[in-house]
């Protein structure tokens, strides 16, 4: 079974530092995705970054990169330059791209920017 | 603009009485799912479809029906709602096939409360 760990329950960065978001996942499938979603205080899921388990290059997405280290099982959320609309909870999830193709989300790590 | 609609945003009922929650998408997408948010469970999933008449059973379908009679439309329905069905639940679409034509895009959301 699937399996996503985010170690970091709460994160607490100052405006326009970079912080870092970690990310560990378990599965047996050689094909998965890897995704992370942002959730504000308003409560909807907004997709950031996407990243296929075949993708030799992280991917990027504005200030968001992911830290893709597939031998380590680890995709890390990379946030540059925050700013105080980052804060929100973070969601990391993976999809096997070979079964019900559902989404498995981790706990979430809450990022409080401070100004 | 491309999006997926959830209606109604918020909604309070009772034990019992029979309720649907609408969900569209705009994107001709094949796969839907409808997910639930619980403190402390994270999001599951709740049923899912591959296409028009194809659904089928997540991890937490008891209690929850769903139908895809037009690609566009999945509506969730609760025949009995109790009050363990309270929760934050959403609406997700993507489209088939590799890549980043997995991600998933999600409603913003529907707040449930069952008394």
């Amino acid at each position: 079974a699937q399996k996503i760990t985010q170690t970091q329950p709460g994160m607490f960065v100052q405006e326009k530092e970079a912080v870092t978001l970690d990310c560990t996942y378990d599965t047996s499938d050689p094909s998965y995705g890897l995704f992370w979603y942002k959730q504000p205080s308003s409560g909807e899921m907004i997709f950031l970054i996407y990243q296929g388990s075949y993708d030799q290059q992280n991917a990027t997405e504005g200030r968001y990169s992911l830290n893709f280290q597939k031998a380590r099982k680890s995709a890390n959320l990379v946030i540059s330059a925050s700013q105080l609309g980052d804060s929100a909870m973070y969601f990391c999830a993976m999809r096997d791209l070979q079964g019900a193709q559902k989404l498995v989300f981790g706990q979430g790590t809450r990022l409080t920017i401070n100004p | 603009e491309a999006q997926v609609t959830q209606n109604p945003r918020y909604l309070i009922t009772v034990t019992g009485k029979k309720l649907t929650v609408t969900c569209s998408q705009n994107m001709n997408h094949e796969y839907m799912s409808w997910y639930r948010q619980d403190p402390g469970l994270g999001l599951r999933q709740i049923y899912y479809s591959m296409n028009v008449e194809v659904t089928d059973k997540g991890d937490v379908p008891e209690g929850y029906k769903v139908s895809r009679k037009e690609k566009r439309n999945f509506p969730l329905i609760l025949e009995s709602p109790s009050p363990n069905q309270t929760s934050l639940y959403f609406c997700a679409s993507s489209d088939a096939g590799s890549g980043r034509r997995n991600i998933q895009y999600f409603g913003a959301g529907t707040r449930l409360s069952v008394l």
